[in-house]
């Protein structure tokens, strides 16, 4: 257990729906990630929060936004969604690594598995 | 820009053969992490060891090894005496010094058959 939570574990939904995940970090970590696995595209980073800023962006749609609230849990909303949209998303909690350079340790939820019909 | 390349896509070994993943990486940091990751059929990543850009010596643990080689930008993961359990998606994974977000590569299935 990593100590991440992410909610719900499935969602179906239709073709044009909004949907919102919701994820808590490891207590502690003021990081979080979200991140999309599709069969087409693989595993790429969409955004990341810290301490409530935005810090980087990736390949993230406009139709999809994420905020992180002053308690650190974070949420990820999807509208307009598409068959396309169908994957899994994973959420992960960061803190420093301690040692040289500036990287971050990882650690990911179970992830969501979002299903467009 | 940085990029992940694991070619294997798929690894089919007998019990209790020895299996190499290999990954091979790309970036323009001087600094920076890289990582296995594991993700059984349950689907959660399961996080397997990190290596930083400073350290070249391999690691050993348990029927795990890693083999990071910076001349070649390499960090290749061994099983030795596989098991059925070992079965499932590795990913390689690389963490740049400024934007710590993960790149990772296209994983590499291992079927593990008894």
């Amino acid at each position: 257990d990593s100590g991440v939570t992410q909610t719900p574990k499935h969602l179906i939904t239709a073709t044009g729906q909004r949907v919102t995940l919701r994820c808590s970090p490891r207590s502690g970590d003021l990081s979080v990630y979200w991140y999309q696995q599709s069969l087409d595209q693989g595993l790429q980073f969409l955004i990341h929060y810290y301490n409530g800023e935005e810090r980087a962006k990736g390949n993230i749609l406009e139709r999809f936004s994420a905020q992180q609230f002053p308690d650190l849990h974070s949420e990820l909303n999807l509208s307009s969604l598409e068959l396309g949209d169908s994957a899994l998303y994973f959420c992960a909690s960061g803190r420093p690594i301690t040692g040289p350079g500036r990287g971050n340790e990882q650690f990911f939820g179970p992830g969501t598995r979002l299903t467009v019909l | 820009a940085q990029k992940v390349t694991q070619a294997q896509t798929e690894i089919s070994v007998v019990e209790k053969e020895d299996v190499t993943l290999d990954c091979v990486y790309e970036t323009r940091d001087t600094t920076y992490y890289l990582f296995w990751y594991k993700q059984p059929p349950s689907g959660e990543l399961v996080f397997l060891i990190r290596r930083n850009s400073f350290d070249e010596q391999n690691e050993i643990s348990g029927r795990y090894s890693w083999n990071f080689q910076k001349s070649t930008s390499s960090f290749n993961f061994t099983i030795t005496a596989s098991q059925v359990v070992d079965s499932a998606v590795y990913f390689c994974a690389l963490n740049r010094n400024a934007g710590n977000m993960l790149t990772f590569g296209g994983g590499t299935r291992l079927m593990v058959k008894p």
